[in-house]
């Protein structure tokens, strides 16, 4: 079976501006979880999604979005964006979403 | 709320060796899973073993094992025979069903030849 997979895995923006990050679950997952990984803050969570559905939603202002497919793949979108959001971003897809997550490689975004 | 308390910011071994990561977490509920996770440098982060709460078997994957303390709230990671590719960041995580996951801050873990 494949693994998650992200696109892009690098990007650079300027401030202001927005940007979306894809994801695609291992086939036959349903949930799917996005985090946002930075040096000073750890892996904080973002939302999940499970069948279409936003499911969990962490601190994250409303400039943070997301939604899913009928396919299981999502996407996170995120406007204005701030230097503060350069971070790598990472997805994780479950079965169910009550156990193990599997994490794809990343989107490392860059603000300038 | 529940968090996860990793308070080994930085661990060193040496090859062959065995190492213990610390983890624990503050939960009133009883059914949950724990997991460790690694991530290796500018690598993809990998789930290294996982315990469900209601068993109270230790989990084991080859090298790795848990020390599971449920009334303790303790679930640390031994590695065995460590070898240089055990070299990562190695994060606990706690998830109730249907709840998101919660992430401890990590341990860098080195190994030295």
């Amino acid at each position: 079976k494949a693994g998650v997979t992200q696109t892009p895995r690098y990007l650079i923006k300027t401030r202001g501006q927005q940007v979306t990050l894809s994801c695609s679950p291992i086939s036959g997952h349903r949930s799917v979880s996005w985090y946002q990984q930075t040096p000073g803050q750890g892996l904080q969570f973002l939302f999940e999604y499970f069948s279409e559905t936003q499911r969990n939603k962490g601190n994250f202002p409303g400039r943070f979005s997301g939604r899913q497919f009928s396919n299981s793949r999502s996407e996170m979108n995120v406007s204005t964006l701030e230097l503060g959001d350069s971070a790598l971003y990472l997805c994780a897809s479950s079965l169910t979403g009550d156990n193990e997550q599997f994490f794809g490689p990343g989107t490392r975004l860059t603000v300038l | 709320a529940q968090t996860v308390t990793q308070s080994q910011p930085e661990m060193s071994v040496q090859e062959a060796e065995t190492v213990t990561l610390s983890c624990t977490y503050d939960t009133s509920e009883s059914d949950y899973y724990l997991f460790w996770y690694k991530q290796p440098p500018s690598r993809q982060m990998i789930l290294v073993i996982r315990q469900e709460a209601y068993k109270q078997q230790n989990a084991t994957e080859n090298r790795f094992s848990v020390n599971f303390q449920k009334a303790a709230k303790s679930f640390s990671l031994k590695i065995s025979d460590s070898q240089l590719g055990d070299a990562a960041m190695y994060f606990c995580a706690y998830r109730l069903r249907m709840v998101d996951m919660r992430f401890g801050a990590g341990t860098r873990l080195t190994v030295k030849p």
